[in-house]
């Protein structure tokens, strides 16, 4: 069993649309990050949360210790917004453990 | 410097070859990990440094790997013997303590033929 599951692995969606990618996790952590892979691209961190909410432009990432389970939320969805989501979890030894990504892509 | 700089970006070896990998973290930053990328997949855990010692090097797949980082800074990932599974993007990311600012390099892309 993976430490960190993504779901779904793959999402399409039409411009504009609401999209939310979940994630959970069964180690205990002391972080959990969000990442963006272009394709052929470097990897790019989004959020790093360890409780709450965050916010940054149309992406808003959430997260709830007690159920190990975070989301990413995507506003107004824009075909550049087509990417790899991925989901890490930075465990209390600091050692990181990563999803299997969700593949998203936006059609104009 | 600005970013996490890896060199080479693209490196072509022969197999049974020794390479060596570097990255250049993000400068005071002391956390420093190297993860290995095959196509389709999310990386995978190699090594990571806090400081200049291998705080856990359970990710490394056998012998043939080693990573250095002598003064703190600067980490090189060693692959001896290199063989075509061998083959893959090698990530390096750096971070201040307990992930902050945790930021990727664009990786090195292995090909052994």
């Amino acid at each position: 069993k993976n430490e960190v599951e993504q779901s779904p692995q793959n999402l399409t969606a039409q411009e504009g649309e609401f999209i939310t990618i979940n994630c959970s996790y069964s180690v205990g952590i002391s972080a959990l990050h969000w990442l963006q892979q272009h394709p052929g691209g470097g990897i790019v961190s989004l959020f790093m949360l360890s409780s709450g909410k965050k916010k940054h432009g149309r992406l808003i990432a959430t997260i709830n210790i007690q159920e190990k389970h975070s989301s990413l939320h995507i506003t107004a969805s824009h075909p550049r917004d087509s990417a790899v989501y991925i989901c890490a979890v930075s465990g209390t030894g600091n050692q990181f453990y990563f999803g299997t990504g969700t593949s998203l892509t936006v059609i104009p | 410097g600005a970013g996490v700089s890896q060199t080479p970006s693209n490196k072509v070896t022969e197999k049974g070859k020794y390479v060596e990998l570097r990255c250049d973290p993000i400068s005071g930053h002391t956390a420093l990990y190297w993860y290995r990328q095959s196509l389709g997949q999310g990386p995978e855990f190699l090594i990571y440094f806090q400081g200049t010692g291998a705080a856990d090097d359970s990710g490394l797949p056998n012998d043939r790997f080693f990573a250095v980082r002598p003064e703190g800074s600067v980490s090189t990932l060693k692959i001896q013997r290199t063989e075509r599974g061998d083959s893959a993007v090698y990530l390096c990311a750096s971070s201040l303590l307990n992930g902050l600012g945790y930021t990727f390099g664009s990786g090195t892309r292995l090909t052994v033929v």
